[in-house]
């Protein structure tokens, strides 16, 4: 079946590491994204990326950091520089980056730091 | 600067029984509009999006949406839900034709249906 697989789903990180949080699609969409969401919160946007070997900040970049290697792969890296990384991390894909095109979530990964 | 605003953040609701989960927002051009659902410890699934055209807009298991746009809303209806209605829904919006980065998405409503 076609769509978008993420892992690990849940993961517990140490203070002061970084970790990886995998991001996998077959749908053969151009634009991926990484999406934060707290409780009571919508999704705040952290990086994006239109086209292979290309990405842009989005509206909480700071303390992240991703690559775009591959078309089918978008890896987030939660960094030490990020201060609150616990929160639940949507990855997406759409065709297009046009908002008009529909947008397709993975099933998310739980991120805590112990 | 776009907005969205879900007005209700819990909505109760029994079995059977029609429901509305309101959204508004604030643009000052055209506008696409979204609703997604997301079950516990799920991504977001589109429900229904409106882009153009009719503002009567149908989606997946059975929900539907009005755009007015004098009133700025674009709110969710079903007109009987089934316990597994039991979710999250997030009003989103963006400007017409604009990217994915400008979507801005509202705090959710988390539906519950009560037997």
């Amino acid at each position: 079946d076609g769509g978008i697989t993420q892992s690990p789903k849940y993961l517990f990180r140490k203070e002061g590491q970084n970790v990886t949080l995998s991001c996998e699609q077959n749908l053969n969409h151009d634009a991926m994204y990484w999406y934060r969401q707290d409780p009571g919160q919508g999704l705040r946007l952290i990086y994006y990326s239109q086209i292979v070997n290309d990405f842009q900040k989005g509206d909480i970049a700071e303390g992240y950091s991703v690559s775009r290697e591959k078309k089918e792969s978008f890896p987030l890296t939660v960094t030490s520089a990020q201060k609150n990384p616990t929160a639940f991390y949507l990855c997406a894909s759409s065709l297009r980056h046009d908002s008009g095109n529909t947008i397709y979530f993975g099933e998310g990964s739980w991120l805590t730091v112990v | 600067a776009q907005s969205v605003t879900q007005l209700d953040s819990q909505v109760p609701v029994f079995e059977e029984a029609p429901v509305e989960l309101r959204c508004n927002y604030s643009s000052s051009v055209s506008v696409y509009l979204f609703w997604y659902v997301q079950y516990p410890n799920q991504g977001l699934q589109l429900l229904l999006k409106y882009l153009s055209g009719s503002t009567l807009v149908k989606g997946i298991n059975g929900f539907e949406a009005e755009f007015n746009k004098s009133q700025t809303s674009f709110h969710l209806r079903k007109p009987s839900v089934h316990i597994s209605d039991t979710a999250e829904y997030f009003c989103a919006v963006s400007e017409a034709g604009t990217s994915y980065d400008k979507v801005i998405f509202g705090p959710g409503t988390s539906l519950s249906v009560i037997p």
